[in-house]
């Protein structure tokens, strides 16, 4: 099946730095690739869709320029935390969908990087 | 996308059938049913989706009523590793579309 791999599954920082994470397709082209954020206890909550070769969509609420993404190729997005502060810690998770727009094709998630701000 | 309703929590014992819930009662004609797993500290899960015939795979069934207003994930022979927050899901099958999780039900399969 479609494998989504995330690295690095969880980081540790100081305030003030700055993390990229990365979300690669492994057998498959992502056109879009989607970052989720999830706290403690709640559901997944979109934060924006990736676009290759294009400018991100931010769901309201985000800081593009806070949170950074970069979909360079069809099979590589990445999502930068710049100035990290201890309440940007959570669990980012990417997804990818595999197949054109027309299958119905299901998302497919990466393990979740765990970032902790200290 | 339509919007769905499924329960917050369920327990079923191990070696049993979990049957799992969703509503979607304003499912429109194009929009298929997805089912997802979260298990805690994890990614998402895809499970199976179908748009009106019952599926199967080896993970799990889907049955979809006639009328496609609801649907039901079973998990024949539940163990204690599908313990998880499951998420049911209807969209349409354009690659643009962004997929919005709710709450989703919390299985307790319990030995």
């Amino acid at each position: 099946g479609a494998v989504v791999s995330q690295h690095p599954s969880w980081v540790i920082c100081k305030s003030g730095t700055s993390v990229k994470i990365e979300c690669r397709s492994l057998d498959f082209q992502a056109t879009t690739m989607f970052w989720y954020r999830q706290f403690p206890k709640q559901s997944l909550m979109l934060m924006a869709t990736s676009n290759e070769g294009s400018k991100a969509t931010y769901e309201q609420g985000v800081e593009k320029d806070k949170f950074l993404i970069n979909h360079a190729s069809l099979t590589l997005s990445t999502l930068t935390v710049t100035s990290a502060h201890p309440e940007d810690s959570s669990f980012y998770i990417c997804s990818a969908r595999d197949g054109g727009p027309r299958k119905a094709s299901p998302l497919h998630f990466g393990n979740g990087t765990r970032l902790t701000v200290t | 996308d339509a919007k769905t309703t499924q329960p917050t929590s369920m327990d079923c014992a191990e070696g049993r059938a979990a049957n799992l819930p969703c509503n979607h009662s304003t499912i429109s004609g194009n929009e298929y049913v997805y089912w997802y797993r979260q298990i805690h500290s994890q990614g998402p899960q895809y499970i199976i989706h179908g748009l009106k015939n019952n599926e199967t795979n080896e993970m799990a069934s889907l049955i979809i009523t006639e009328d496609r207003k609801s649907s039901t994930l079973i998990l024949p022979h539940a163990t204690l590793r599908d313990t998880a927050v499951y998420n049911c899901i209807v969209r349409v099958k354009t690659s643009y579309d962004k997929v919005i999780f709710g709450p989703g039900t919390s299985l307790s399969v319990i030995p």
